[in-house]
């Protein structure tokens, strides 16, 4: 079976900062990979995706993740953040190919992350 | 363009009560999921519906049923509500693998 995880419950930085999320993964073969940023009170949007190709995906807000198949990580980074990046963050896999029943995802517990002025 | 509704926004029941969540996308979308969100857990999987007219269980399907009405309609059913089902509950749907949420459901069980 797959799983998630998310090492850091809470992170917090300094805005103008560089920020780094952790995941790591466990799954039999090369996954689908996802982060997702959900806003207080706010439904889950979607930052990114890897599925093939290019290990390091760019996303929206100037988010980027990298895909490293050695240490099954998929770690999410952003080089400077703003006040706005408060959010909580997860991250998620889901098994490749696309018409995989259902299209199931695992997500991990999530990481807080808080901006200091 | 709306995307995934969710009906309610918030809802407190007592115990024993039943209610249903109800959820929609207009992105004709094939798979639709619904999801409880409970601090430090992450989102668990309920029951997902991967097209028209098949529902299947996932992580955490006791205590809830679910109706795929048609391919725009999902709906979450508590029949005899608990304690343990006070969450957040989200709605999805995808296609190509990339799920899209509604703006959840705050439910308090008393």
């Amino acid at each position: 079976a797959q799983s998630v995880t998310q090492p850091d419950i809470h992170i917090t930085v300094s805005e103008g900062a560089s920020l780094e999320l952790r995941c790591n993964y466990s799954y039999g073969a090369t996954p689908y990979l996802f982060w997702y940023v959900q806003s207080p009170g706010q439904g889950l949007q979607l930052l990114l995706k890897y599925f093939s190709g290019d290990t390091l995906v760019q996303g929206i807000k100037g988010f980027e993740a990298e895909f490293k198949r050695s240490q099954s990580s998929f770690n999410l980074r952003k080089p400077s953040v703003h006040w706005s990046d408060a959010a909580e963050y997860f991250c998620a896999v889901g098994a490749q190919g696309i018409k995989a029943a259902g299209n199931k995802l695992t997500f991990g517990g999530g990481t807080r992350v808080l901006v200091k002025p | 363009n709306a995307g995934v509704t969710q009906t309610p926004k918030f809802q407190v029941l007592k115990t024993g009560q039943s209610m249903t969540l109800q959820c929609a996308q207009d992105m004709n979308h094939n798979s639709m999921y619904w999801y409880r969100q409970d601090p430090g857990m992450g989102l668990r999987l309920i029951y997902y519906s991967a097209s028209e007219g098949t529902t299947d269980k996932g992580e955490v399907p006791n205590g809830y049923n679910v109706s795929r009405l048609n391919k725009r309609e999902f709906s979450l059913r508590l029949e005899s509500a608990a304690p343990s089902q006070t969450s957040v509950y989200f709605c999805a749907s995808s296609e190509l693998a990339v799920q899209y949420f509604g703006p959840g459901t705050r439910l308090t069980v008393t």
